[in-house]
């Protein structure tokens, strides 16, 4: 089993639609928790942390659920911009990330 | 722009030569990582620099792989015999210590092994 899983994808979904993306981790020890951006052939770029509370950050939310091991991001009234791979990572000596889940947002 | 900067970006080499890639972190940033990535993968964490110590490894790391920070600023990774499944992307990244997690990628450097 991956250390950090995510859903396959691809999402293709049109503008203005709400999106959501989980994600599950094995190491119950982990401790931090992010969404990174990744456009085509471009680097890896933070999105946002992942906190227990919850956090939201414009048209992104983020959650974690520690008791059963998954992370969700949910991004509502996509734009076109939004189309890019999502990763899913989870810290608790280094980084590791998921496979990332591919979003196309259509016109 | 004072981002994270790779060289080469591109870098073709037949099996069983040596390749040294280069990578010159945000300079207020004191950690510096390496990971590869491969198609359709994300990056996979290799190795963890803070200042010019080498603090963690990953057991992707073989003994072709070798890391150095000589001097706590920019960093090489060198692989050795390269094999054909070295072929990926190296990406660099770099932190600092208050917030370590946020951490800036360079454009990487894509590896072709023939």
């Amino acid at each position: 089993r991956k250390e950090v899983e995510q859903d396959p994808g691809p999402f293709n979904v049109p503008e203005g639609a709400t999106v959501a993306f989980n994600c599950t981790y094995s190491n119950s020890a982990s401790q931090s928790f992010f969404w990174y951006r990744q456009d085509c052939r471009k680097e890896p770029k933070l999105l946002m942390s992942v906190y227990s509370s919850g956090n939201e950050d414009g048209r992104f939310t983020a959650q974690l659920n520690r008791a059963s091991q998954y992370i969700s991001l949910l991004i509502r009234d996509s734009k076109l911009s939004d189309s890019a791979t999502y990763l899913c990572v989870v810290n608790k000596n280094d980084m590791r990330f998921g496979a990332g889940t591919r979003l196309t947002v259509k016109p | 722009d004072t981002g994270v900067s790779q060289d080469p970006r591109h870098k073709i080499t037949k099996r069983g030569q040596n390749v040294t890639f280069r990578c010159d972190p945000i300079s207020e940033h004191n950690r510096l990582y390496w990971y590869r990535q491969t198609l359709g993968q994300g990056p996979e964490f290799l190795t963890y620099f803070q200042n010019e110590a080498q603090l963690e490894k990953s057991r992707l790391l073989s003994d072709r792989f070798s890391a150095e920070r000589p001097k706590g600023s920019f960093s090489t990774l060198e692989i050795q015999r390269t094999e054909q499944g070295d072929s990926a992307m190296y990406l660099c990244a770099s932190s600092d210590d208050i917030w370590a997690y946020e951490q800036y990628f360079g454009p990487g450097t894509r590896l072709t092994v023939t």
